[in-house]
């Protein structure tokens, strides 16, 4: 089945800089990424996704890249700001089987964005 | 409903005894997810149901586990003789057929599941 890693574990940056979040998978067939975004206590939401007949795909300071060849996913947040403050989880949908349509999530990176 | 639903959404519970959560998915949703958050970690993918099809059993961590779901509504997961180490937040989630543009996949609030 599906396996996702997800780095770096946590992530610190001061208020104005990028933040940049990496994810490999293991399932080639694999055709959907979405990056979702879990406050404290909250339950998990969508920020941005990706289909993997997409290279790159943008939402205000928000972009996700892929690179299918070599099975690696990047979130991307510019101009961040207190409020990017959170756990943010990549995963992969995969493509096969009995795993098909089944979505794997990596371990979550928890950004700290620092005033 | 509006979103995903999830009941109860605080439960405490004694070791050894049985606990049911329930999942209603949003209406019209094929596809359900459940996973078990514990404290401070990522999401553990427990079971999947898509339409008709069979399960996606393979993330349930042991005999003790098991969930059903009538048709494409409502889905209890069950834990039998909780222990301590099943404490965690079970979160649902549904969506159209997954992967397709636009389908995005959405979370309930999740049952908070507390052992002592």
């Amino acid at each position: 089945g599906e396996n996702v890693e997800q780095h770096p574990s946590t992530l610190s940056v001061q208020e104005g800089d990028s933040a940049v979040i990496k994810c490999t998978y293991s399932d080639s067939a694999s055709n959907y990424f979405p990056w979702y975004k879990q406050e404290l206590g909250k339950r998990p939401q969508l920020i941005i996704d990706i289909r993997s007949n997409v290279g790159e795909k943008k939402d205000q300071r928000i972009a996700v890249t892929l690179n299918k060849t070599a099975k690696h996913f990047s979130l991307h947040i510019t101009e961040t700001q207190p409020e990017d403050s959170a756990v943010y989880f990549c995963a992969a949908i995969g493509g096969y089987g009995g795993s098909q349509g089944n979505l794997i999530f990596g371990k979550g990176t928890k950004l700290s964005v620092k005033p | 409903g509006a979103g995903v639903s999830q009941s109860p959404s605080n439960k405490v519970t004694e070791k050894g005894k049985d606990v049911e959560l329930r999942c209603d998915p949003i209406s019209g949703h094929t596809a359900l997810y459940w996973y078990r958050q514990r404290l401070g970690q990522g999401l553990e993918f427990l079971i999947y149901f898509q339409g008709n099809s069979a399960p996606d059993k393979s993330g349930l961590p042991s005999d003790r586990f098991s969930a059903e779901r009538t048709g494409e509504s409502v889905s209890t997961l069950t834990i039998q003789r909780t222990q301590q180490e099943d404490s965690a937040v079970y979160l649902c989630a549904s969506s159209l057929q997954p992967g397709e543009t636009g389908n995005t996949i959405y979370f309930g609030e999740g049952s908070w599941l507390t052992v002592v």
